[in-house]
């Protein structure tokens, strides 16, 4: 089945301890990307990748890493986390470099406190 | 800055009725115009998409009206049913092909259809 799978779906975790989120395809998507999903704001873009080892910011990148050493996989990474990266957070692929038709995954909510 | 703009924020319809949800953007470069729906638990998933070559497009009970001269673009939903209660986000993208393109999305509305 055609699918992104991230992990985990649920975490919740202390500040200052880094974390990494991960996102896989298996669609062969050039372009990844992730999303930040916060009520009354919709989803907002942290970052993406066009291909393997091209990645750039979103609008909302401060905090969070990420790095495409496969074409399949794009973690994302938070270093030091803290409160206000409390949010739900999606993975998306599309098989195009343009961004039409965005897969996304199933979401992680992560609490930090 | 949030470059797309979505109302209203959440609509309550009754079975049968039709289900209006309304966009603005302000970026004259974008030219792809998608919807996506979202149910709880669940990521969004692309629901219809229009360019802005066309003024509509009509995908069974679904259709985008798209008014360049306004930026405006809405969806439209026929006969809307349980079933269709989710949250909808409206999305508009740019961008060469060379350097990517990335989707901006509205603020999502949540829509419920009573029985």
């Amino acid at each position: 089945e055609a699918q992104v799978t991230q992990n985990p779906r649920y975490l919740i975790t202390v500040t200052g301890k880094k974390l990494t989120v991960t996102c896989s395809q298996n669609m062969n998507h050039e372009y990844m990307s992730w999303y930040r999903q916060d009520p009354g704001l919709g989803l907002r873009q942290i970052y993406y990748s066009m291909n393997v080892e091209v990645t750039d910011k979103g609008d909302v990148p401060e905090g969070y890493k990420v790095s495409r050493k496969e074409k399949r996989n794009f973690p994302l990474i938070l270093e030091s986390p803290s409160p206000n990266q409390t949010s739900l957070y999606f993975c998306a692929s599309s098989l195009s470099r343009q961004a039409y038709g965005y897969t996304f995954g199933s979401g992680t909510r992560l609490t930090v406190v | 800055q949030q470059q797309v703009k979505q109302s209203p924020q959440s609509l309550i319809v009754q079975k049968g009725g039709i289900s209006i949800i309304n966009c603005a953007y302000e970026n004259t470069a974008f030219d792809y115009f998608p919807w996506y729906q979202q149910f709880p638990g669940k990521g969004p998933a692309l629901l219809i998409a229009i360019r802005p070559d066309v003024s509509e497009k009509k995908e069974g009970r679904f259709t985008i009206s798209f008014n360049k001269s306004a930026k405006q673009f809405s969806l439209h939903i026929m006969d809307s049913q349980p079933g269709d209660s989710a949250t909808y986000f409206c999305a508009a993208s740019s961008g060469p092909e060379t350097s990517g393109s990335r989707l901006t999305f509205g603020e999502g509305t949540q829509l419920t259809v009573n029985p």
